[in-house]
């Protein structure tokens, strides 16, 4: 148990949707990273956020935004969802944000766009 | 931009034998490396990693050694269990302006069979 919770575990849903998974850091951590994980593409970062601050972007599209809330939780609203959004999607988290720091990941959550 | 190329999988071997996973990179800067395993339906756990040329990662019998020179991060494991079965992601730390992410190989499925 890396002490990172995701929530929801699994999502279904249908094209054109809108939905927003949550995690929560370790104690004690003020990173918070996302990261997709499909079959097509593998493992891809999304987005950083550092104690409520956007630090830096990846692959992330305009359909998709985040945000880390003051007690450091992390949200990620996925919107106007198509079939290829279907994708496991991992929250990490990480005591700086330093570059070289580990990033603990949490359980997943995954989501089937029908 | 930086990338990591990891050897094909599946890899099936006989328990207790060596194991060598292959891992490259491409990248500006020194970045650190790293280790992720996933196990079925889990998360990503750090395995092991290294921070600066030369160093080696350990951890539960599996080792790694930054090298610069040919810019590899290679995994090995001198007797594998069955219990070892599971999904080795090498990946890479970069980032600029505050910010911080990973970029991963494509992921090697090891099978390790009695």
């Amino acid at each position: 148990d890396s002490g990172v919770t995701q929530t929801p575990k699994h999502l279904i849903t249908a094209t054109g949707q809108r939905v927003t998974l949550r995690c929560s850091p370790r104690s004690g951590d003020l990173s918070v990273y996302w990261y997709q994980q499909s079959l097509d593409q593998g493992l891809q970062f999304l987005i950083h956020y550092y104690n409520g601050e956007e630090r830096a972007k990846g692959n992330i599209l305009e359909r998709f935004s985040a945000q880390q809330f003051p007690d450091l939780h992390s949200e990620l609203n996925l919107s106007s969802l198509e079939l290829g959004d279907s994708a496991l999607y991992f929250c990490a988290s990480g005591k700086a944000g330093g570059l070289g720091e580990t990033q603990y990941f949490g359980p997943g959550t995954r989501l089937l766009v029908l | 931009g930086n990338s990591v190329t990891q050897m094909e999988g599946p890899v099936t071997l006989s328990e207790e034998a060596f194991l060598t996973i292959n891992c490259t990179y491409t990248a500006t800067g020194y970045p650190s490396l790293f280790w992720y395993v996933q196990y079925p339906g889990e998360g990503l756990q750090l395995l092991l990693k290294a921070t600066k040329a030369d160093d080696k990662g350990s951890n539960k019998g599996f080792e790694a050694t930054y090298r610069k020179e040919t810019t590899s991060f290679h995994l090995e494991k001198g007797s594998v269990q069955v219990s070892d079965s599971a999904v080795y992601f090498c990946a890479l730390s970069s980032g600029t302006g505050g910010g911080n992410k990973l970029t991963f190989g494509t992921g090697t499925q090891l099978k390790v069979e009695l």
